[in-house]
Protein backbone atom coordinates (compact mmCIF):
# COMPACT_ATOMS: atom_id res chain seq x y z
CA UNK A 1 0.00 0.00 0.00
CA UNK A 2 1.10 3.69 -0.11
CA UNK A 3 0.02 4.98 3.29
CA UNK A 4 0.81 7.85 5.39
CA UNK A 5 -0.56 6.97 9.07
CA UNK A 6 -0.62 9.57 11.40
CA UNK A 7 -2.44 10.02 14.65
CA UNK A 8 -5.46 13.26 14.17
CA UNK A 9 -5.42 14.95 16.97
CA UNK A 10 -2.81 16.36 19.47
CA UNK A 11 -3.48 18.52 22.03
CA UNK A 12 -0.55 20.36 24.40
CA UNK A 13 -0.22 23.00 26.82
CA UNK A 14 2.01 25.94 26.08
CA UNK A 15 5.94 26.04 26.29
CA UNK A 16 5.55 22.06 26.40
CA UNK A 17 7.44 20.00 23.83
CA UNK A 18 4.96 18.40 20.89
CA UNK A 19 5.26 15.22 19.25
CA UNK A 20 3.51 14.25 16.17
CA UNK A 21 4.07 10.43 15.29
CA UNK A 22 4.25 9.45 11.27
CA UNK A 23 4.04 5.92 9.93
CA UNK A 24 4.42 5.03 6.04
CA UNK A 25 4.68 1.75 3.95
CA UNK A 26 6.94 2.97 1.20
CA UNK A 27 10.33 1.48 2.16
CA UNK A 28 11.65 3.31 -1.07
CA UNK A 29 10.89 6.71 -0.18
CA UNK A 30 13.83 9.10 -0.34
CA UNK A 31 12.71 12.02 0.95
CA UNK A 32 10.23 12.26 4.65
CA UNK A 33 8.65 15.51 4.88
CA UNK A 34 6.46 17.90 7.43
CA UNK A 35 4.14 20.71 6.54
CA UNK A 36 1.93 23.24 7.77
CA UNK A 37 -0.92 23.96 7.23
CA UNK A 38 -2.83 27.17 8.94
CA UNK A 39 -6.38 27.68 8.62
CA UNK A 40 -7.59 28.50 5.13
CA UNK A 41 -4.01 28.34 4.14
CA UNK A 42 -2.23 26.18 1.71
CA UNK A 43 0.47 24.27 2.96
CA UNK A 44 3.77 25.06 4.02
CA UNK A 45 7.09 23.03 4.25
CA UNK A 46 8.32 23.24 7.51
CA UNK A 47 11.62 20.21 7.22
CA UNK A 48 12.56 17.63 5.34
CA UNK A 49 14.87 14.73 6.12
CA UNK A 50 16.62 12.27 3.64
CA UNK A 51 15.88 8.41 3.96
CA UNK A 52 19.72 7.68 5.16
CA UNK A 53 19.62 10.16 7.77
CA UNK A 54 18.42 9.57 11.46
CA UNK A 55 18.06 13.17 12.53
CA UNK A 56 17.55 16.38 11.56
CA UNK A 57 17.32 19.76 14.59
CA UNK A 58 16.52 22.96 12.93
CA UNK A 59 15.70 25.66 15.50
CA UNK A 60 12.83 24.52 17.22
CA UNK A 61 11.98 21.39 14.92
CA UNK A 62 13.71 17.98 15.46
CA UNK A 63 12.94 15.24 13.26
CA UNK A 64 13.25 11.80 14.08
CA UNK A 65 13.62 8.72 11.33
CA UNK A 66 13.63 5.55 11.97
CA UNK A 67 13.63 3.53 8.98
CA UNK A 68 13.62 0.18 9.97
CA UNK A 69 10.31 0.77 11.33
CA UNK A 70 9.26 2.90 8.96
CA UNK A 71 8.30 5.99 11.82
CA UNK A 72 9.05 9.34 11.51
CA UNK A 73 8.67 11.98 13.99
CA UNK A 74 7.91 15.66 14.73
CA UNK A 75 9.30 17.49 17.93
CA UNK A 76 8.35 21.30 18.72
CA UNK A 77 10.20 22.45 21.38
CA UNK A 78 8.54 25.40 23.39
CA UNK A 79 4.99 25.28 21.92
CA UNK A 80 3.71 28.57 20.89
CA UNK A 81 0.27 28.93 19.93
CA UNK A 82 1.30 30.47 17.10
CA UNK A 83 2.31 26.32 16.11
CA UNK A 84 -1.58 25.71 16.18
CA UNK A 85 -1.99 24.56 12.87
CA UNK A 86 -2.87 20.81 11.19
CA UNK A 87 0.88 19.00 10.26
CA UNK A 88 0.99 16.38 7.74
CA UNK A 89 3.95 13.95 7.26
CA UNK A 90 4.63 13.33 3.48
CA UNK A 91 6.59 10.53 1.92
CA UNK A 92 8.44 11.55 -1.32
CA UNK A 93 8.99 8.62 -3.97
CA UNK A 94 11.22 10.48 -6.10
CA UNK A 95 12.45 8.62 -9.26
CA UNK A 96 9.41 6.78 -9.71
CA UNK A 97 6.92 8.77 -10.54
CA UNK A 98 7.89 12.35 -8.79
CA UNK A 99 4.72 12.26 -6.18
CA UNK A 100 4.26 13.34 -2.41
CA UNK A 101 1.54 10.99 -0.37
CA UNK A 102 0.26 13.17 1.92
CA UNK A 103 -0.94 11.89 5.50
CA UNK A 104 -4.13 12.76 6.79
CA UNK A 105 -2.51 15.17 9.37
CA UNK A 106 -2.63 16.31 12.77
CA UNK A 107 -4.35 18.96 14.33
CA UNK A 108 -2.57 20.35 16.76
CA UNK A 109 -3.93 22.06 19.83
CA UNK A 110 -2.19 24.67 22.00
CA UNK A 111 -3.69 25.01 25.90
CA UNK A 112 -3.00 27.77 27.36
CA UNK B 1 8.94 37.63 -4.18
CA UNK B 2 9.24 34.23 -6.24
CA UNK B 3 5.83 32.32 -5.09
CA UNK B 4 2.80 30.16 -6.28
CA UNK B 5 -0.19 32.47 -6.91
CA UNK B 6 -3.95 30.93 -6.96
CA UNK B 7 -6.88 32.77 -8.14
CA UNK B 8 -9.28 33.41 -7.18
CA UNK B 9 -9.15 32.82 -3.43
CA UNK B 10 -13.36 32.04 -3.04
CA UNK B 11 -15.38 30.83 -6.20
CA UNK B 12 -19.05 30.42 -5.66
CA UNK B 13 -20.16 28.34 -8.88
CA UNK B 14 -23.39 26.75 -9.59
CA UNK B 15 -24.41 22.90 -9.57
CA UNK B 16 -23.50 22.18 -13.51
CA UNK B 17 -22.09 25.60 -14.26
CA UNK B 18 -18.17 25.05 -15.54
CA UNK B 19 -15.37 27.02 -13.49
CA UNK B 20 -11.61 27.29 -13.83
CA UNK B 21 -9.21 27.60 -11.40
CA UNK B 22 -5.91 29.18 -12.38
CA UNK B 23 -2.55 29.11 -10.99
CA UNK B 24 0.97 30.58 -11.78
CA UNK B 25 4.41 29.95 -10.74
CA UNK B 26 7.40 32.67 -10.71
CA UNK B 27 9.56 29.82 -9.39
CA UNK B 28 10.05 28.63 -13.15
CA UNK B 29 9.64 25.06 -11.83
CA UNK B 30 9.22 22.53 -14.25
CA UNK B 31 6.45 20.32 -12.78
CA UNK B 32 3.00 21.76 -11.34
CA UNK B 33 0.31 20.03 -9.17
CA UNK B 34 -3.45 20.62 -8.54
CA UNK B 35 -4.81 18.84 -5.23
CA UNK B 36 -7.98 18.54 -3.84
CA UNK B 37 -8.21 18.93 -0.06
CA UNK B 38 -11.82 17.81 1.67
CA UNK B 39 -12.08 18.67 5.31
CA UNK B 40 -9.90 16.78 7.50
CA UNK B 41 -8.45 15.11 4.87
CA UNK B 42 -5.32 14.77 3.13
CA UNK B 43 -4.54 16.36 -0.18
CA UNK B 44 -5.46 14.45 -2.75
CA UNK B 45 -3.53 14.33 -6.18
CA UNK B 46 -5.70 15.53 -9.14
CA UNK B 47 -2.93 15.10 -11.94
CA UNK B 48 0.53 16.73 -12.29
CA UNK B 49 2.28 18.46 -15.19
CA UNK B 50 5.96 17.64 -16.02
CA UNK B 51 6.67 20.02 -18.64
CA UNK B 52 4.07 19.88 -20.83
CA UNK B 53 3.64 15.95 -20.32
CA UNK B 54 0.39 15.84 -18.56
CA UNK B 55 0.19 12.69 -15.86
CA UNK B 56 -3.94 12.07 -14.85
CA UNK B 57 -4.23 10.15 -11.49
CA UNK B 58 -6.17 6.76 -12.07
CA UNK B 59 -8.85 7.80 -10.10
CA UNK B 60 -9.26 11.20 -11.29
CA UNK B 61 -13.03 11.75 -12.54
CA UNK B 62 -13.22 12.84 -15.95
CA UNK B 63 -15.01 15.96 -15.16
CA UNK B 64 -11.43 17.38 -14.13
CA UNK B 65 -9.04 18.58 -16.79
CA UNK B 66 -6.17 20.62 -16.45
CA UNK B 67 -4.06 22.92 -19.35
CA UNK B 68 -0.99 24.48 -19.01
CA UNK B 69 0.11 27.22 -22.01
CA UNK B 70 2.75 27.59 -20.54
CA UNK B 71 5.87 27.44 -17.80
CA UNK B 72 4.22 29.26 -15.29
CA UNK B 73 0.66 28.83 -15.58
CA UNK B 74 -1.60 26.19 -15.13
CA UNK B 75 -5.51 25.81 -14.92
CA UNK B 76 -8.36 23.49 -13.44
CA UNK B 77 -11.59 23.35 -15.55
CA UNK B 78 -14.33 21.42 -13.71
CA UNK B 79 -16.87 20.87 -16.46
CA UNK B 80 -19.74 19.95 -14.57
CA UNK B 81 -19.71 20.82 -11.12
CA UNK B 82 -21.22 19.04 -8.43
CA UNK B 83 -22.01 18.98 -4.68
CA UNK B 84 -19.10 16.61 -4.07
CA UNK B 85 -16.92 19.23 -5.62
CA UNK B 86 -16.82 21.61 -3.31
CA UNK B 87 -13.44 21.72 -2.02
CA UNK B 88 -9.76 23.37 -1.47
CA UNK B 89 -7.85 22.92 -4.41
CA UNK B 90 -4.51 23.85 -3.68
CA UNK B 91 -1.83 24.00 -6.42
CA UNK B 92 1.82 23.59 -6.43
CA UNK B 93 5.38 23.23 -8.19
CA UNK B 94 8.19 21.37 -8.00
CA UNK B 95 11.91 21.29 -9.39
CA UNK B 96 11.65 17.32 -10.13
CA UNK B 97 15.06 15.69 -9.93
CA UNK B 98 17.05 18.56 -8.51
CA UNK B 99 17.50 19.13 -5.29
CA UNK B 100 14.90 17.86 -2.38
CA UNK B 101 12.08 17.82 -4.30
CA UNK B 102 9.81 19.59 -2.04
CA UNK B 103 6.61 21.00 -3.34
CA UNK B 104 5.91 24.79 -2.76
CA UNK B 105 1.95 25.51 -2.28
CA UNK B 106 -0.52 28.37 -2.92
CA UNK B 107 -3.18 29.74 -1.18
CA UNK B 108 -6.08 27.52 -2.11
CA UNK B 109 -9.04 28.24 -4.16
CA UNK B 110 -12.18 27.62 -1.89
CA UNK B 111 -14.69 26.17 -4.36
CA UNK B 112 -18.38 26.58 -3.06
CA UNK B 113 -20.82 25.11 -5.24
CA UNK B 114 -24.59 26.20 -4.91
Amino acid sequence: GEDVEQSLFLSVREGDSSVINCTYTDSSSTYLYWYKQEPGAGLQLLTYIFSNMDMKQDQRLTVLLNKKDKHLSLRIADTQTGDSAIYFCAEGRMNRDDKIIFGKGTRLHILP
Amino acid sequence: DAMVIQNPRYQVTQFGKPVTLSCSQTLNHNVMYWYQQKSSQAPKLLFHYYDKDFNNEADTPDNFQSRRPNTSFCFLDIRSPGLGDAAMYLCATSRVRQGTYEQYFGPGTRLTVT
